[in-house]
């Protein structure tokens, strides 16, 4: 097992362009969290999945962010006609349960939004 | 909602030196993380820490959650430049999402 996948790495994007961001979690865990960082923050809660359910989603997560998981493996993070302040780390993790042995990152999807 | 304060925000210490990184909560935590990340990178887990008065170790890095479970401390033991990073607290808050504080940056100077 590879841990956390995350691509791309690294986005460059124009302000008003859609983009997409894909994360493959470690295959036996059932859970699955993204998160955001701005520079010099720690990661704030986007949203979270069980399975393929979406539990949670953040008040952060405008209607130009949509998460998926289709059939509980990857997920993919969209958003929708970028805003510059929509420039960040965006993180993906993985756990098998709540709590206990905290989570597994990613490397994170780096978007700059010019 | 729940805060988690760090501090301090950076620390500059000469490599073979000690330091005291330390995480308090506005709220009673249910459990508390540690993590590190490396400068544009992933965080990497630590530890966790659920009961008041618990210390666990990692390899020269200690951590102890307080008696009253609203602060906890980091401290690593004859720092090396593998520890450089950002150290992150994060909040357990019994659900599945973790609040995070803002991050310790660390420099170890050789």
């Amino acid at each position: 097992d590879t841990g956390v996948s995350q691509n791309p790495r690294h986005k460059i994007t124009k302000r008003g362009q859609n983009v997409t961001f894909r994360c493959d979690p470690i295959s036996e865990h059932n859970r699955l969290y993204w998160y955001r960082q701005t520079l010099g923050q720690g990661p704030e809660f986007l949203t979270y999945f069980q399975n393929e359910a979406q539990l949670e989603k953040s008040r952060l997560l405008s209607d130009r962010f949509s998460a998926e998981r289709p059939k509980g493996s990857f997920s993919t993070l969209e958003i929708q006609r970028t805003e510059q302040g929509d420039s960040a780390m965006y993180l993906c993790a993985s756990s098998l349960e709540a709590g206990g042995h905290g989570y597994t990152f990613g490397s994170g999807t780096r978007l700059t939004v010019v | 909602s729940q805060e988690l304060e760090q501090s301090p925000q950076s620390l500059i210490v000469q490599e073979g030196k000690n330091l005291t990184i330390n995480c308090t909560s506005s709220k009673t935590l249910y459990g508390l993380y540690w993590y590190k990340q490396k400068y544009g990178e992933g965080l990497i887990f630590l530890m966790m820490l659920q009961k008041g008065g618990e210390e666990k170790s990692h390899e020269k890095i200690t951590a102890k959650l307080d008696e009253k479970k609203q602060q906890s401390s980091l401290h690593i033991t004859a720092s090396q430049p593998s520890h450089a990073g950002i150290y992150l607290c994060g909040a357990y808050t019994g659900g599945f999402k973790t609040i995070f504080g803002a991050g310790t940056r660390l420099f170890v100077k050789a």
